[in-house]
């Protein structure tokens, strides 16, 4: 199962552009990255899900270079509600696969008004 | 898309009782369902996995006779703390999986001990 190494915790003020990366040294050939958001008191929530180069969808884009050995979250223009803690996750689940969802320690963001 | 219901979503029980947790898949089958703690300021731990028809296997340090995990259909998996105690207060998390579907979260359930 790869591992995943993400920034404790970042700070980012209202309308700002956040990235958040996510070091995963060890993905497999069959691996996908997925990205997950965690408001408190409450079960993770979707945000994006890609294999290679670029991922965009309504709420984020996922850059993922290469070597896919990292990969970066990017939020647009965030506002007070994106304050959560995101993690990601490597593993064999675009499309059910057979891995299980390993959670790391994520990252805190914060956005400040 | 894709919906897990997770009941309740807080429970306050007396030490030594019994807590049943289910989780429902609303509009999937699925074949996998996860359970996950998780305390104040930590990641999600997973628990143990269930798998419809077939007994639980629960990660390392889990007492399978504590957590009892029953996924009797492919729209129903319950966990149900045995003799609950202050330490077991936490929030618990379930996932599942359906075929060809990625993996939902359920809402979590707030288990406080007193």
């Amino acid at each position: 199962l790869a591992k995943t190494t993400q920034p404790i915790s970042m700070d980012s003020y209202e309308g700002q552009e956040v990235n958040i990366t996510c070091s995963h040294n060890n993905i497999a050939t069959n691996d996908y990255i997925t990205w997950y958001q965690q408001f408190p008191s409450q079960g993770p929530r979707f945000i994006i899900q890609g294999y290679k180069t670029k991922v965009t969808n309504e709420v984020a884009s996922l850059f993922i270079p290469a070597d896919r050995k990292s990969s970066t979250l990017s939020l647009p223009r965030v506002s007070l509600s994106d304050t959560a803690v995101y993690y990601c996750l490597v593993g064999d689940g675009a499309s059910g696969g057979s891995y299980i969802p390993t959670f790391g320690r994520g990252t805190s963001l914060i956005v400040h008004p | 898309g894709a919906v897990v219901s997770q009941h309740p979503s807080r429970v306050i029980c007396k030490s030594g009782t019994s807590v049943k947790i289910e989780c429902r898949s609303l509009d999937f089958q699925a074949t996998t369902m996860f359970w996950y703690r998780q305390f104040p300021k930590q990641s999600l731990m997973l628990m143990a996995t269930s798998n419809e028809g077939s007994k639980a296997t629960y990660e390392q340090g889990v007492e399978k006779d504590k957590f009892l995990i029953n996924h009797a259909s492919l729209t129903l998996s319950t966990l149900t703390v045995t003799s609950a105690h202050p330490e077991d207060s936490s929030f618990y998390i379930c996932s599942a999986r359906g075929t060809g579907r990625g993996y939902t979260f359920g809402s979590g359930t707030r288990l406080t001990v007193v």
